[in-house]
């Protein structure tokens, strides 16, 4: 079956610790992005690629990094510089990054810090 | 500066009503919208996306008003399955990137009841 799959589901985080959150499409979509989801807030972007081997700043970059290596992945890391990472996150992709595009989004992984 | 706003409800509403649901946006010059569909603890949805003449798919209706800047979703006969938490999504095209990253409303809940 086509789709995005992100894991783990649940993810916990230690001080200090660096974590990384795993993004996989097999859509054949050239753009990904990732979002961060606070309770009763709308969805904010950390970054997104429009394809392999490049990719940018959102509106909330600071404190969190990625990788476009292949086309199927985009993994996120909460690095110890975001001080409140504790939030839904989700990845995405389209087609291409452009406003006829929709976007389709994975189921998510919540990260809590211990 | 882009902003997406949404009366963040709930909506409580018997079975078989209608219920509408608005959203304003900021920038005149946005390109693109959709409604999303988020049920709790899970990803967004497409439900629909609003085109300039209006459109309508099954029980839900979505209507633009470029001139007002304003985005609505009917359902109509509501369904217990409806509830969840809808989300307005804009893409501001000419903001500063690429012109796929999408401006998230923070989402209306829908609470139909027996």
């Amino acid at each position: 079956d086509g789709g995005i799959t992100q894991s783990p589901k649940y993810l916990f985080r230690k001080e200090g610790q660096n974590v990384t959150l795993s993004c996989e499409q097999n859509l054949n979509h050239d753009a990904m992005y990732w979002y961060r989801q606070d309770p009763g807030q709308g969805l904010r972007l950390i970054y997104y690629s429009q394809i392999v081997n490049d990719f940018q700043k959102g509106d909330i970059a600071e404190g969190y990094s990625v990788s476009r290596e292949k086309k199927e992945s985009f993994p996120l890391t909460v690095t110890s510089a975001q001080k409140n990472p504790t939030a839904f996150y989700l990845c995405a992709s389209s087609m291409r990054n452009s406003y006829q595009e929709t976007q389709y989004f994975g189921p998510g992984t919540r990260l809590l810090v211990l | 500066r882009k902003e997406v706003e949404q009366d963040p409800g709930p909506f409580n509403v018997p079975e078989g009503a209608t219920v509408a649901f608005n959203c304003t946006y900021s920038n005149s010059a946005s390109q693109s919208f959709f409604w999303y569909r988020q049920d709790c603890r899970k990803e967004p949805k497409l439900l629909m996306s609003v085109y300039s003449s209006g459109n309508e798919d099954g029980r839900f209706t979505a209507q633009l008003n470029r001139a007002s800047q304003y985005i609505s979703l009917l359902i109509r006969d509501s369904k217990l399955s409806d509830s969840a938490t809808y989300l307005c999504v804009v893409n501001f095209s000419n903001y500063g990137g690429s012109q796929g990253n999408l401006i998230f409303g923070k989402g209306t809940k829908l609470s139909v009841k027996p």
